[in-house]
């Protein structure tokens, strides 16, 4: 079946620090793939998303580009704040008419002034 | 707009007891989810509907119930509460667009003991 792997975390970077966070996907067709966030005590957001092959999704300074040749999604931003530590979840859906998602296991995110 | 509301938000049952989550959801979606989030794990789907009086299963239907009688809400039931159960309950709604955003509840954190 469709699965999601995710670097396992946690991560904890400096203020103004470089992120990525590594994201492969399995799955047969063409899947959608999202990146969603889960700030303290709240629920998952959606952060970016990305339809087809080569698309960047963008948002909030952070951006993933679809690779189908490596069936990747890797999360990055240039420069990290204290207000970005959350979890984050890598996820795919097929769509198939119930627009169900497939999610990674999270990965937690911390950054420290 | 309040989006998607669960209620409540923590509960505590013994074993063999039974409860209902409650979601309702005021954006006119036609699909819902109920995922459940275990540590270290990510979300797994429990059970989704795609309208009023539809209903079908995810990846972890055992020890749970759902019904759809309305758009607005859709309840999950656990008949026989069991420690294995013991997690973080979200719900979530999309409306019937190719490779939409899922919003989502600010979750249930039930604990059997």
């Amino acid at each position: 079946g469709d699965s999601v792997t995710q670097m396992e975390g946690p991560v904890t970077l400096s203020e103004e620090a470089f992120l990525t966070i590594n994201c492969t996907y399995t799955a047969t067709g063409y899947p959608s793939l999202f990146w969603y966030v889960q700030y303290p005590g709240e629920g998952l957001q959606l952060l970016l998303k990305a339809t087809k092959a080569d698309d960047k999704g963008s948002n909030k300074g952070f951006e993933a580009t679809y690779r189908k040749e490596t069936t990747s999604f890797h999360l990055e931003k240039g420069s990290v704040q204290v207000s970005d530590s959350a979890v984050y979840f890598c996820a795919l859906s097929k769509g198939f008419g119930n627009e169900k998602l497939t999610f990674g296991t999270g990965t937690r995110l911390t950054i420290i002034p | 707009n309040a989006g998607v509301t669960q209620t409540p938000k923590f509960r505590i049952l013994k074993i063999g007891q039974s409860m209902t989550l409650q979601c309702t959801q005021d954006m006119n979606h036609n699909y819902m989810y109920w995922y459940r989030q275990d540590p270290g794990m990510g979300l797994k789907l429990i059970y989704y509907s795609v309208g009023a009086g539809i209903t079908d299963k995810g990846e972890v239907p055992n020890g749970y119930n759902v019904s759809r009688s309305t758009t607005e809400d859709f309840p999950l039931r656990l008949e026989l509460a069991a420690p294995s159960q013991t997690s973080v309950y979200f719900c979530a709604s999309t409306r019937q667009v190719l490779y939409n955003e899922q919003f989502f509840g600010p979750g249930t954190r039930l604990t059997v003991l």
